[in-house]
C-alpha cells in the first residue's frame, strides 16, 4: 500500500494568514494526488484533484501543487470558514489511501 | 445535481454482519464507479473498495475477506456488506462517487455518512 504521511497534524492559525499543508507519499505517485476538507460532523468535500486542478466551486484561495512524492495544499487569506480538517488522497493504485489529516484551528 | 444517502442499521452486534445501501439520485448509477470509505470514531478515513454498475469490483485487501458489495440498477441503489464484524469496524460509512478525467479519479460528492455502531 502507499503511505500518506501529512504535516503537521494540526496548527493554529488567525484569519487572514496563509497556511500550508504538506503530504508525502511513500513513493512516487506522479500527480494522482487529492484533496479534502471535512468539517466536524461532515462528510469530506473535495477541493483539489489531480494535484492542483481546484474542484468547481471551491474558493480561489485553495492551491495545490507538487508532483512526484511531495505535495503541498495552501490556503491564502484564511477565512472563518477554512477552519476544518484537510485530508490528502492518492489514487494512483489501489488500495486508493489517505493522510491523517490535519486540523486548521483558531490561534 | 447528484446525491448520495446511506442507509442501514445503526447498531450490529460483533460477529454479524454489517448491511449498507447507498441511493443515488439525480443520475444514472450506470455512469460510474461508486466507493465506500468509512471513518472510525475521530479518526482518518479508510477507503472500502468500489463498484461498477456491471459487478465489477475493487475492494481493499486490508477488508477483501469479509465484504461484499453489489449494485441494483433498477434502484439506482449500490450495498455493502460487512461480515463478521468486531468493535474496530464501528464507523462513519460513507458512499461516494468515483468521478475522474483521463486517468485521475477522486471522490465526489460523498454522502452524508451514517454512524454503524459494532455492539451487543
Amino acid at each position: 500500500d502507499i503511505e500518506m504521511t501529512q504535516s503537521p497534524s494540526s496548527l493554529s492559525a488567525s484569519v487572514g494568514d496563509t497556511v500550508t499543508i504538506t503530504c508525502r507519499a511513500s513513493r512516487s505517485i506522479s500527480s494522482y494526488l487529492n484533496w479534502y476538507q471535512q468539517k466536524p460532523g461532515k462528510a469530506p468535500n473535495l477541493l483539489i484533484y489531480a494535484a492542483s486542478s481546484l474542484q468547481s466551486g471551491v474558493p480561489s484561495r485553495f492551491s495545490g501543487s507538487g508532483s512526484g512524492a511531495d505535495f503541498t495544499l495552501t490556503i491564502s487569506s484564511l477565512q472563518l470558514e477554512d477552519f476544518a480538517t484537510y485530508y490528502c488522497q492518492q489514487s494512483y493504485g489501489t488500495p486508493w489511501t489517505f493522510g491523517q489529516g490535519t486540523k486548521v484551528e483558531i490561534k | 445535481q447528484v446525491q448520495l444517502q446511506e442507509s442501514g442499521p445503526g447498531l450490529v452486534k460483533p460477529s454479524e454482519t454489517l448491511s449498507l445501501t447507498c441511493t443515488v439520485s439525480g443520475d444514472s448509477i450506470s455512469n460510474y464507479y461508486w466507493s465506500w470509505i468509512r471513518q472510525p470514531p475521530g479518526k482518518g478515513l479508510e477507503w472500502i473498495g468500489y463498484i461498477y454498475y456491471s459487478g465489477n469490483t475493487n475492494y481493499n485487501p486490508s477488508l477483501k475477506s469479509r465484504v461484499t458489495m453489489s449494485v441494483d440498477t433498477s434502484k439506482n441503489q449500490f450495498s455493502l456488506k460487512l461480515r463478521s464484524v468486531t468493535a474496530a469496524d464501528t464507523a462513519v460509512y460513507y458512499c461516494a462517487r468515483r468521478d475522474n478525467s483521463a486517468y485521475y479519479e477522486w471522490f465526489d460528492p460523498w454522502g452524508q455518512g451514517t454512524l454503524v455502531t459494532v455492539s451487543s
